[in-house]
C-alpha cells in the first residue's frame, strides 16, 4: 500500500463548477500538507500548504485537512479552463525534507 | 520555473549511452532535490543535498545513477549506462529551507524529458 493515495482521475467538469480533489494517507506522523499544480510539460508549482488539521482559503482555492481521518481535500470554486492541470497532493513530517507525493489527479475544465 | 534552470529539456539516447542532466538554481536555497516522474510511479525522490552535501540517496535506483553538486549553483544527475526503463521526466527542485512555516516549499524546474531507446 502506498503512503499517499490519490485517484488519478481524469476529472472533467464544465466551467464554473466546483472541483473537489482528495488524498488519503497512512502515516500519522505527517504534519505538513501541500497541493502542487502541474501544467502539461511543466514542473509542479506549489499551490497551497497547511499545517496539521484545519482549513485554508486562498481566492478560489480551499484546502482542508482532517488528520483524524487521514484525509485531505482541495476545492476549486468557479473553475476556469486555466485550472486544467494535474493536481498533486504532498505531505511531510516535521523537519523532514522528504515529501511523499500522491499520484496526481488530472483535471480538465471545459469552456 | 524561473528559480531552477534544467538542461537539456529533451534527450533521446540509445541504451548503454551515458546521460548527464544539469540543474542550475537561480534563487537562493539550502536544499536541492532530484525527482523522477513516470506515469506508473508518479514523482519519486532520487536524492537531495543540503548545502551541497548529499543527505539521502536512498531513492537512487541503482549504481548506474549518480549525482553531484560541486557548488550551490550547479548539480548534475548522471546515468551510466542508460537503459530503456530509465525513460522518464527528471526534475530538479530547490527549497530555501524551512522558515517559520515549517513547510516544504519546493520550486521545481521545467524538467528534462529522457527517452532511452
Amino acid at each position: 500500500q502506498k503512503e499517499v493515495e490519490q485517484d488519478p482521475g481524469p476529472l472533467s467538469v464544465p466551467e464554473g463548477a466546483i472541483v473537489s480533489l482528495n488524498c488519503t494517507y497512512s502515516n500519522s506522523a505527517f504534519q505538513y500538507f501541500m497541493w502542487y499544480r502541474q501544467y502539461s510539460r511543466k514542473g509542479p508549482e506549489l499551490l497551497m500548504y497547511t499545517y496539521s488539521s484545519g482549513n485554508k482559503e486562498d481566492g478560489r482555492f480551499t484546502a482542508q485537512v482532517d488528520k483524524s481521518s487521514k484525509y485531505i481535500s482541495l476545492f476549486i470554486r468557479d473553475s476556469q479552463p486555466s485550472d486544467s492541470a494535474t493536481y498533486l497532493c504532498a505531505m511531510s513530517r516535521p523537519n523532514d525534507y522528504k515529501l511523499s507525493f500522491g499520484a496526481g489527479t488530472t483535471v480538465t475544465v471545459r469552456a | 520555473d524561473a528559480g531552477v534552470i534544467q538542461s537539456p529539456r529533451h534527450e533521446v539516447t540509445e541504451m548503454g549511452q551515458e546521460v548527464t542532466l544539469r540543474c542550475k538554481p537561480i534563487s537562493g536555497h539550502d536544499y536541492l532535490f532530484w525527482y523522477r516522474q513516470t506515469m506508473m510511479r508518479g514523482l519519486e525522490l532520487l536524492i537531495y543535498f543540503n548545502n551541497n552535501v548529499p543527505i539521502d540517496d536512498s531513492g537512487m535506483p541503482e549504481d548506474r545513477f549518480s549525482a553531484k553538486m560541486p557548488n550551490a549553483s550547479f548539480s548534475t544527475l548522471k546515468i551510466q549506462p542508460s537503459e530503456p526503463r530509465d525513460s522518464a521526466v527528471y526534475f530538479c527542485a530547490i527549497d530555501p529551507g524551512q522558515g517559520a512555516s515549517g513547510a516544504n516549499v519546493l520550486t521545481f524546474g521545467a524538467g528534462s524529458r529522457l527517452t532511452v531507446l
